[in-house]
């Protein structure tokens, strides 16, 4: 069974520039996650999908991040425009969704994003 | 604000030796889960405790409940130079689908 992988895996880009990160989670997981890791601080969740809904979002920074999964299956994350701190390591995770609410569910993490913003 | 807070941060330990690392929090949580992380790689579960005091083995790994359910231990027994990376705590809050995470402690078994 193939694991939850991310597009890029590295990110380079300069302020004001747009990026779009892409995370396709385990097949047939109906839950998935956003999560980042800023220099020197701790993984913090960004938002749940499940199936093409946005469950909570409560962990978007601003609005210039914009998180999409058209048809349940892929997500996207687009930073617009970036600025510089927005640098960090973008994971995303899935899990099954056989709880009600998730929780407690095991989440499988992908290998991250990291992207630097110049 | 840290909502779950590791120690140590970093700990650099000889082959054989054992080691406790802590992630505490003033908050309850419905279950707390210990990753580890390899470079390159995104947060691998090890670990899930749900009830409180429930301790749980996997191999020289033995992980800790606290009786509230706000803090947690991992100790390791002979650690081995295999065992170098970085171990995170994260939890559940009742009725919440998303972690919080720990700052991570870093451990580096040298041969």
């Amino acid at each position: 069974e193939a694991g939850v992988t991310q597009f890029p895996s590295h990110s380079v880009i300069e302020k004001g520039q747009t990026v779009t990160l892409r995370c396709d989670p385990i097949s047939g997981h109906d839950n998935l996650y956003w999560y980042r890791r800023v220099m020197g601080k701790e993984i913090k969740f960004l938002l749940h999908f499940v199936k093409e809904s946005k469950q909570d979002e409560s962990g978007m920074p601003n609005n210039r991040f914009l998180a999409e999964r058209t048809g349940g299956t892929y997500s996207t994350l687009k930073v617009q425009p970036a600025e510089l701190e927005d640098s960090g390591v973008y994971f995303c995770a899935s899990s099954q969704g056989r709880s009600s609410t998730g929780s407690g569910e095991t989440q499988y993490f992908g290998p991250g994003t990291r992207l630097l913003v110049l | 604000t840290q909502l779950l807070e590791q120690s140590p941060q970093f700990l650099s330990i000889q082959e054989g030796e054992n080691l406790t690392v802590y992630c505490n929090s003033s908050s309850v949580f419905s279950s707390l889960q210990w990753y580890r992380q390899e470079p390159g790689e995104g947060p691998v579960l090890l670990v899930t405790v749900v009830t409180g005091g429930e301790v749980k083995k996997l191999k020289r790994l033995t992980f800790q409940f606290g009786d509230a359910r706000k803090d947690s231990s991992l100790h390791i027994t002979a650690a081995q130079p295999g065992d170098t990376g970085l171990y995170l705590c994260a939890g559940f809050k009742t009725g919440a689908n998303n972690l919080f995470f720990g700052t991570g402690t870093r451990l580096t078994v040298i041969p």
